[in-house]
């Protein structure tokens, strides 16, 4: 069975400070995504990773993914209140299916 | 009209009623999901529906019992519920069911079972 951890499950931070969350597996990947959920709200993807070493940025949230495909990293810099939310990685196995391996999530909350 | 639309958004029943959650995508896309959503646990895969079919069902006990009248439409019949069945249950669609999708993800319905 694949699983996802992601660490730390929940963070919380002063305006302007940076922060990493974890993405970790023993397996494969043939991509990851990163969703975001605020409160009340489902998931909305932020972006997707499928190359080994790959490094996307979206404003001041930079993804990687690990050289292996078993791994990715969200690293926000200079956070803003509005980062608030459940940020979930999510992953496509090695089973050739549409079915997504998610992560138990990272509480974020971002202080003022 | 938004993407990924459920309906109820907040649901109580009782352990002996029936009830169905709705969800309707507005997105042309062919698969559509239900996932349940647990405090602290990942999201649970439920059911796929790929072009009207039934592709996946995640060993999901017969008191609920979906309904895919369409692409655009998905339902969740309950009945006869346990407490341990109150979660956030989220409806996503993608353009096809396979490798690499991206899912668009409805608000929710918070079902609380007394």
């Amino acid at each position: 069975t694949q699983l996802l951890e992601q660490s730390p499950q929940f963070l919380s931070i002063q305006e302007g400070e940076n922060l990493t969350v974890y993405c970790n597996s023993s397996s494969v990947f043939s991509s990851l995504q990163w969703y975001r959920q605020e409160p009340g709200e489902g998931p909305v993807l932020l972006v997707t990773v499928v190359t080994g070493g790959e490094v996307k940025k979206l404003k001041r949230l930079t993804f990687q993914f690990g050289d292996a495909r078993k791994d990715s990293s969200l690293h926000i810099t200079a956070a803003q209140p509005g980062d608030t939310g459940l940020y979930l990685c999510a992953g496509h196995g090695s089973s050739n299916t549409g079915k997504l391996i998610f992560g138990q999530g990272t509480t974020l909350q971002v202080k003022p | 009209e938004t993407g990924v639309t459920q309906t109820p958004r907040h649901l109580v029943m009782g352990m002996t009623n029936k009830k169905s959650l709705k969800c309707e995508q507005h997105l042309g896309h062919n698969a559509m999901y239900w996932y349940k959503q647990s405090a602290k646990k990942p999201l649970e895969l439920m059911f796929v529906y790929n072009f009207k079919e039934q592709t996946e069902n995640n060993s999901v006990p017969s008191r609920f019992s979906p309904e895919c009248p369409n692409s655009s439409h998905l339902f969740l019949h309950l009945h006869t519920l346990q407490p341990e069945d109150s979660a956030l249950y989220l409806c996503a669609s993608s353009q096809v069911w396979g490798p690499d999708e991206k899912l668009f993800f409805g608000s929710g319905t918070q079902l609380s079972v007394l």
